[in-house]
């Protein structure tokens, strides 16, 4: 079975400072991955959407990047948060038109 | 443009009682697909339905069910019953064909549901 692994589960991090947020997801190959952001009290966003190693595609311009070193990792990336990065970020993989399988989330506070 | 809203943004029952949780979508693209999500105070995404826009076929699993009808753009969620299991916070979302089968989900705001003992 297909799992997806987001870490860390919290962090509070200075403006200023930079993010890695990393995800993984185990038994499947060639995933499609994203990053959705959810701000408090609010829906989620797509960020980023990745089809294959190297391939990003940005939804939104943010402060934020994406990469995808390996086939099934999924990395969230900023040089220098600011105080709007706050928020909950989710991970997720999905095969092609399905469903979309969901991280546990990362809650970031950016102070 | 494609866009779904969820009209109610909080709604509270008493265990026990039905409810309906409201979606309407809009979307250019004749090949689509709308999901339910269910946000637990933890904060994952548990996924609970997918249905393609070429079935309208209502859908029950358990005290859930799913009434789509692409002549108003809508599909409801009903769950008959509610327990304070039930409560977390319920994402409609649609996904098309025209987005090169990336799988991109667009979400409505989501409905937070309160269901009290």
């Amino acid at each position: 079975s297909q799992t997806i692994h987001q870490w860390p589960a919290t962090l509070v991090q200075p403006v200023g400072s930079p993010l890695s947020l990393e995800c993984t997801v185990e038994g499947t190959s060639n995933p499609n991955l994203y990053w959705y952001r959810q701000a408090a009290g609010r829906g989620l966003q797509l960020l980023f959407y990745s089809v294959g190693i190297g391939q990003i595609s940005s939804e939104v311009p943010q402060n934020l990047s994406a990469s995808r070193p390996q086939d099934r990792q999924f990395i969230l990336s900023s040089k220098k948060l600011l105080l709007s990065d706050s928020g909950f970020y989710l991970c997720a993989w999905s095969w092609t038109a399905s469903e979309a399988f969901f991280g546990q989330g990362t809650r970031l506070t950016v102070v | 443009a494609q866009k779904v809203t969820q009209a109610q943004t909080e709604i509270s029952v008493v265990e026990k009682e039905d409810v309906t949780l409201d979606c309407v979508y809009e979307t250019r693209d004749t090949t689509y697909y709308l999901f339910w999500y269910k946000q637990p105070p933890s904060g994952e995404l548990v996924f609970l339905i997918r249905r393609n826009s070429f079935d309208e076929q209502n859908e029950i699993s358990g005290r859930y069910s799913w009434n789509f009808q692409k002549s108003t753009s809508s599909f409801n969620f009903t769950i008959t019953a509610s327990q304070v299991v039930d409560s977390a916070v319920y994402f409609c979302a649609l996904s098309e064909a025209l987005s090169g089968n990336t799988g991109k989900l667009i979400f409505g705001q989501g409905t937070t549901l309160q269901v009290k003992p």
